[in-house]
């Protein structure tokens, strides 16, 4: 069963970068079953996606944060990050880690609340 | 983007109570929508995928339907454990986008 789990700081002041990591058990970032996904829900507010990577090297970004964000895999520890530039207080929510199979969200990390605030 | 509008937002139930949220996209999805139910403070649970397809170990009163433009999920005989916020999501043209959430409450 794949396990997914959200790691970073849970306070970053306005304009610095986020870089957040989502470590991957019981299956291998390598795989090419799953899309390793970013998605995050401001507080009391609906879900985004953010974007997404494939272990071909495929990266698929949400336009709408495509001009600050990167995502990266490390596969010599299974674990894949998201870095979000430029961050301010519309950034602020619960940034979740899943991994996908054809488009679909099977399974979700448990999120990591990202306050932005100085 | 393609645009995801659930309806109701809010709808009031109770136990045993056949209960229907729907989901229109702004343009065809064909079958590539799936439906997540969140509890406050935990992740989205993965309900349904390919628009009617049952996630493994997801019961049976959960059912979806539907195909293009409009889709609905509904929940048979509503359940204390069902008490949730539910999400349709498309998953045919990149960005993936959600719709807005409907809360089933008491």
């Amino acid at each position: 069963q794949l396990q997914l789990q959200e790691s970073g700081p849970g306070l970053v002041k306005p304009s610095e970068t986020l870089s957040l990591t989502c470590t991957v058990s019981g299956g291998s970032i390598s795989s090419s079953n799953y899309y390793w996904d970013w998605i995050r829900q401001p507080p009391g507010k609906g879900l985004e996606w953010i974007g997404n990577f494939y272990y071909s090297g495929n990266t698929y970004y949400n336009p709408s944060l495509k001009s600050r964000v990167t995502i990266s895999v490390d596969t010599s520890k299974n674990q894949f990050s998201l870095r979000l530039s430029s961050m301010t207080a519309a950034d602020t929510a619960v940034y979740y880690c899943a991994g996908s199979m054809g488009g679909i969200s099977t399974q979700w990390g448990q999120g990591t609340l990202v306050t932005v605030s100085s | 983007d393609i645009h995801m509008t659930q309806s109701p937002s809010t709808l009031s139930a109770s136990v045993g109570d056949r209960v229907t949220i729907t989901c229109r996209a702004s343009q065809s999805i064909n079958s590539w929508l799936a439906w997540f139910q969140q509890k406050p403070g935990k992740a989205p649970k993965l309900l349904i995928y390919k628009a009617s397809s049952l996630e493994s170990g997801v019961p049976s009163r959960f059912s979806g339907s539907g195909s293009g433009t409009e889709f609905t999920l509904t929940i048979s005989s509503l359940q204390p454990d069902d008490f949730a916020t539910y999400y349709c999501q498309q998953y045919n043209t990149y960005p993936w986008t959600f719709g807005q959430g409907t809360k089933v409450e008491i």
